[in-house]
């Protein structure tokens, strides 16, 4: 079975521009999320979706930061303008349910300078 | 804000020694879990617990949740190098929404 794939591994932008990643989930699984992971931290949660819906983005810098999951398949996130402090590694999880184990792809390291 | 307080932050030890990481909050989990990740990877589940007082072995690894279900301990018997890695507690809230703590970071010394 194949897993949580995320595009691109690493991407070095400079601050005000933008970047967008993009992850597909396991193939069947309703819930997405998105995480950021600062160096030396544990992952944030930035939003959840279930199908194509959030389920919560109380934590998403909404001025700057933008997701979607139009076909609740498939999904991105935006980072526009870029900041330094948003230097991290963008992780994206899915799972078969809300209450179900969550899987991880290998992440999006982000480097702002 | 971290609604889950892990520590210690971090831990060195010997290969062979005995070490045991906490995980604590100050709300009722309905669940909880641990994860480990390696450097440049995502983490990966190591367990789920669920019912108050639980206890799961996983090999050399004791996962432990309190009576009340707002702690957890994960105990780590005759560690191996193989072991280092971030070592993060999870727990659903509101929503189901899947937050973690700041982990652990476990270092395994030849």
């Amino acid at each position: 079975e194949a897993g949580v794939a995320q595009s691109p591994r690493y991407k070095i932008i400079e601050k005000r521009q933008s970047v967008a990643f993009w992850c597909n989930p396991i193939s069947g699984h309703a819930t997405l999320y998105w995480y950021q992971q600062i160096l030396g931290q544990g992952p944030k949660l930035l939003i959840q979706f279930q199908n194509n819906g959030v389920v919560d983005d109380s934590q998403l810098p909404k001025d700057r930061f933008s997701a979607e999951r139009l076909k609740g398949v498939d999904s991105t996130l935006k980072i526009q303008p870029a900041k330094l402090e948003d230097s991290a590694v963008y992780l994206c999880a899915s799972s078969l349910h809300l209450v179900t184990e969550a899987f991880f792809g290998q992440g999006t390291r982000l480097t702002v300078v | 804000t971290q609604l889950l307080e892990q520590s210690p932050q971090f831990l060195s030890i010997q290969e062979g020694e005995n070490l045991t990481v906490y995980c604590n909050s100050s709300s009722v989990f309905s669940s909880l879990q641990w994860y480990r990740q390696e450097p440049g990877e995502g983490p990966v589940l190591l367990v789920t617990v669920v019912t108050g007082g639980e206890v799961k072995k996983l090999k050399r690894l004791t996962f432990q949740f309190g009576d009340a279900r707002k702690d957890s301990s994960l105990h780590i018997t005759a560690a191996q190098t193989g072991d280092t890695g971030l070592y993060l507690c999870a727990s659903r809230y509101n929503n189901n929404d899947m937050r973690f703590g700041a982990g652990t970071r476990l270092t395994v010394k030849p």
